[in-house]
């Protein structure tokens, strides 16, 4: 199984900034994803990152908001622009491991607070 | 209606005890299907992929009905140890992969 590591862990932000994780796997992985989970909510997908491209972004997000970089297979970043209160969450990275056979893993998550 | 919907829960069980949860989907070219277990603040975790066959791992039976759009999971012998939240992931047709969640069912097991 892939393991994924985040960082930072967890952040307290002022509202109007803008703060970028990073999501870092430790083998090659064909895909690579970034979820939100909101307090007492399921998994929402933010975006599939792509390498070497823009990201796939789903309903509800843009690129504006949510830029993603992915220079290569093991590496993927996500900004959160411009924050407020509500962007207040846990941000989740995750990977789909070459060979895994659609097994889809997670990191351990930025829990993200927003003053 | 949501893409992905699971019981309400939360379920409060004893020990030993037998659990099933059940998850719909709406969109029924999907293709892959999973359950999560997700402990308090933790990331999920794969507990099992569901196949169109049915399969069982120790304690846990997982079962899809293509028919009825819906999955299942059945805990037998409860233990302690198995509160959490049990989310069903949906992997839709031509998704690039992605999962879509439900919402979670919470179980709490106890003594």
């Amino acid at each position: 199984s892939a393991v994924i590591s985040q960082k930072p862990s967890r952040d307290i932000c002022q509202r109007g900034t803008s703060l970028t994780i990073q999501c870092q796997v430790d083998s090659q992985v064909t895909m690579m994803f970034w979820y939100r989970q909101q307090p007492g909510q399921s998994l929402t997908l933010i975006a599939t990152a792509n390498q070497g491209s823009e990201a796939t972004y789903e309903s509800g997000f843009v690129i504006d908001k949510f830029p993603i970089s992915r220079p290569n297979l093991t590496f993927s970043t996500l900004t959160v622009s411009n924050m407020s209160p509500e962007d207040s969450s846990i941000y989740l990275c995750s990977a789909i491991g070459q060979g895994a056979r659609e097994t889809q893993y997670f990191g351990p998550g930025t829990r993200l607070l927003v003053l | 209606r949501k893409e992905v919907e699971q019981d309400p829960g939360p379920f409060n069980v004893p020990e030993g005890a037998t659990v099933a949860f059940n998850c719909t989907y709406s969109n029924s070219a999907s293709q892959s299907f999973f359950w999560y277990r997700q402990d308090c603040r933790k990331e999920p975790k794969l507990l099992m992929s569901v196949y169109s066959s049915g399969n069982e791992d120790g304690r846990f039976t997982a079962q899809l009905n293509r028919a009825s759009q819906y999955i299942s999971l059945l805990i037998r012998d409860s233990k302690l140890s198995d509160s959490a939240t049990y989310l069903c992931a949906v992997r839709p047709s031509g998704g690039y992969n992605k999962l879509i969640f439900g919402a979670g069912t919470r179980l709490a097991v106890h003594p």
